[in-house]
């Protein structure tokens, strides 16, 4: 059974820029949770999608967004990227919307110059 | 706001060894805890816990959660280097969702 894959592994962006990162779960596994890792801040919840749509959003700006499609593959976008916004970002996939473990994805490093 | 707070910040011990790390937390809502352990990229799922006194064991770790305390703890007896590792605690919100809010991690190193 597949686990959760995300892509690109890694990724290099200038300031100013956007970036698009893709998270495809589990097989079965409806909701996609995404999380931003740094080493000063540590692992904080970005967003989480279920059935399509975003069901709970963590304290980051509008510049962060996402979106989940019918097969449950979620996407995230970054606009206007910032220094700060380097970063490990991973995906959490979960079968259900509760109560449920969440599983997650080797990540995406983003390094922004 | 959630919290979590894990203790200690980083450990060393040599093979053989057993280690207790420990995690507190404050919830508005408690439903679950759960322990990861971090190598270099994706957390591995270790346990989920929910209900108070129950321990939960895999091999060589084992957790329990304390509710009326606040607090959970993960042992690894007869420690291996490739127990070398964070461990991150995390808890779950009954009004979040699956949004899991994480502690600092403990940095285990395990000497041979």
């Amino acid at each position: 059974k597949a686990g959760v894959t995300q892509t690109p592994r890694y990724l290099i962006k200038t300031r100013g820029q956007q970036v698009t990162l893709s998270c495809s779960p589990i097989s079965g596994h409806r909701s996609v949770s995404w999380y931003q890792q740094t080493p000063g801040q540590g692992l904080q919840f970005l967003f989480e999608y279920f059935s399509e749509t975003q069901r709970n959003k963590g304290n980051f700006p509008g510049r962060f967004s996402g979106r989940q499609f019918s097969n449950s593959r979620s996407e995230m976008n970054v606009s206007t990227l910032e220094l700060g916004d380097s970063a490990l970002y991973l995906c959490a996939s979960s079968r259900q919307y509760r109560n449920t473990e969440a599983f997650f994805g080797q990540g995406t490093r983003l390094t922004v110059v | 706001e959630d919290k979590v707070v894990q203790s200690p910040l980083s450990l060393v011990v040599h093979e053989g060894d057993t280690v207790t790390l420990n995690c507190s937390y404050e919830v508005t809502n408690f439903r679950s805890l759960l322990w990861y352990k971090q190598e270099k990229k994706a957390p591995t799922f270790l346990f989920m816990l929910t209900s108070s006194g129950i321990e939960k064991k895999s091999g060589r770790l084992s957790s329990i959660l304390d509710k009326k305390e606040l607090f959970s703890i993960l042992n690894i007896t007869a420690t291996q280097t490739g127990d070398s590792a964070v461990y991150l605690c995390a808890v779950l919100n009954n009004n979040a969702g699956n949004m899991l809010t994480f502690g600092g991690g403990t940095r285990l190193m395990v000497k041979p």
